[in-house]
């Protein structure tokens, strides 16, 4: 049991680039989210999803896009990446929403 | 803007004692509350949890304190030891109705346990 899995754990992309940040989860939960961490800024929701095949909107959802296509797989992807978008990325399961989340150990992204 | 948040950004503590990380928030809707630690380079981690509808929870050396009158959340570690050494945050999961919960994190405390 793995717990919650995010690839890749350091990335460095230039202004433009585009990627995808990978998550996934084998403990069969509902729930997953996207958070970015910045220095005094605390962790906030980027994008979420309460099942296979429904995503919606966090605090701070422009620049990311998500799909969920299986329980286990969450990706997040920027489309164009910018320096603003330099952060340290954590991905989250819950069974169910509402409960408490596990978190990967994130991911660690740099734009330049 | 940010509706939970952390009174100190850093506490010292020697090995042994208690700690004491405060936390205030002010949805008073919020019917919900985690406490995380977060070791560097390494996810949060859940600690212990505490639903409205209670004033206080323990766990194992940690207990936490909910008082809804002045909106406050105080997460006590008994017996403070080097590997509880982290940054702590307190978040509040907040029903914004029709079933959908939104877990808003505080800034965090930074706890130093000095041997």
């Amino acid at each position: 049991n793995a717990g919650v899995t995010q690839t890749p754990k350091f990335q460095v992309l230039k202004t433009g680039q585009s990627m995808t940040l990978q998550c996934a989860q084998d403990m069969n939960h509902e729930y997953m989210s996207w958070y970015r961490q910045d220095p005094g800024m605390g962790l906030r929701l980027i994008h979420y999803s309460v099942g296979a095949g429904i995503t919606d909107q966090g605090e701070v959802p422009n620049g990311y896009n998500v799909s969920r296509s299986t329980t286990e797989d969450f990706p997040l992807r920027l489309l164009s990446a910018a320096p603003s978008q330099t952060s340290v990325y954590f991905c989250a399961s819950s069974l169910q929403q509402g409960q408490p989340q596990h978190f990967g150990d994130g991911t660690r992204l740099s734009i330049l | 803007g940010e509706s939970v948040g952390l009174h100190l950004p850093t506490l010292s503590v020697q090995e042994g004692d208690n700690s004491i990380i405060n936390c205030a928030y002010s949805n008073s809707a919020s019917d919900y509350f985690i406490w995380y630690k977060q070791e560097s380079g390494k996810g949060p981690q859940f600690i212990i949890d505490i639903r409205s509808n209670m004033d206080k929870r323990q766990g194992q050396r940690v207990t936490v304190l909910l008082n809804k009158t002045v909106k406050h959340l105080s997460l006590q570690i008994a017996a403070t030891q080097p590997g509880d050494s982290a940054v702590y945050f307190c978040a509040e999961n907040r029903n914004s109705g029709a079933g959908s919960y939104q877990l808003t994190f505080g800034k965090g405390t930074k706890l130093s346990v000095i041997p």
